[in-house]
């Protein structure tokens, strides 16, 4: 089945900064990279996300960026603000979603 | 209003008891899915269900069982069986890749 690894475990960053966070997948046949933001006690949502037939993808302050042949894609946030901070989570689908660890992010002021 | 909805929100149950947490959809997904969080944890696979009266066991799928007799609904159950119940749970349907989340349920056990 599929693994996903998720780097860092925990990033704490200045307010303004840029974030980045980046996952490895290891099944080839994963076509879908969503990203999901969660709050403290509260349910993931979908920030972005990418499919493999592009490269990357932006949206305001954050990207994904996907390397297909190396397996890996990362997140990009850009001048950070304190409600950037949550668990940031990637996510590699073929016929079901495998989740990364989770990142983490925290913005300080 | 469209979604996905679960319940209770919070249980507490005493050890050894069965508990069923509840998962409703009125987005006419096919796909719906059952995980598990933890503390500084992911998201852990426990069941899912790509059509109604079929579904697969995830990563960790013992000690629970599910059912898919309509398509709406996807109940989960957390049997004795399951040596640590105590987590928040999370439901979800599927539509062209993209998960939508309950709200969660909370099971706490004593």
């Amino acid at each position: 089945g599929e693994n996903v690894e998720q780097h860092p475990s925990t990033l704490s960053v200045q307010e303004g900064d840029s974030a980045v966070i980046k996952c490895t997948y290891s099944d080839s046949a994963s076509n879908y990279f969503p990203w999901y933001k969660q709050e403290l006690g509260k349910r993931p949502q979908l920030i972005i996300d990418i499919r493999s037939n592009v490269g990357e993808k932006k949206d305001q302050r954050i990207a994904v960026t996907l390397n297909k042949t190396a397996k890996h894609f990362s997140l990009h946030i850009t001048e950070t603000q304190p409600e950037d901070s949550a668990v940031y989570f990637c996510a590699a689908v073929d016929y079901k979603l495998s989740f990364g660890a989770g990142t983490t992010v925290t913005v300080r002021a | 209003d469209g979604g996905i909805t679960q319940s209770p929100k919070y249980l507490f149950r005493k050890e050894g008891q069965n508990v069923t947490l509840s998962c409703e959809q009125n987005l006419n997904h096919d796909a719906m899915y059952w995980y598990r969080q933890d503390p500084g944890q992911g998201l852990r696979l426990i069941y899912y269900s790509q059509i109604v009266n079929d579904f697969q066991k995830g990563d960790i799928a013992e000690g629970y069982s599910v059912s898919r007799e309509k398509k709406e609904s996807f109940p989960l159950t957390v049997t004795s069986a399951q040596k640590n119940p105590t987590a928040f749970y999370l439901c979800a349907s599927r539509w062209a890749g993209e998960l939508f989340f309950g709200e969660g349920s909370r099971l706490t056990v004593l």
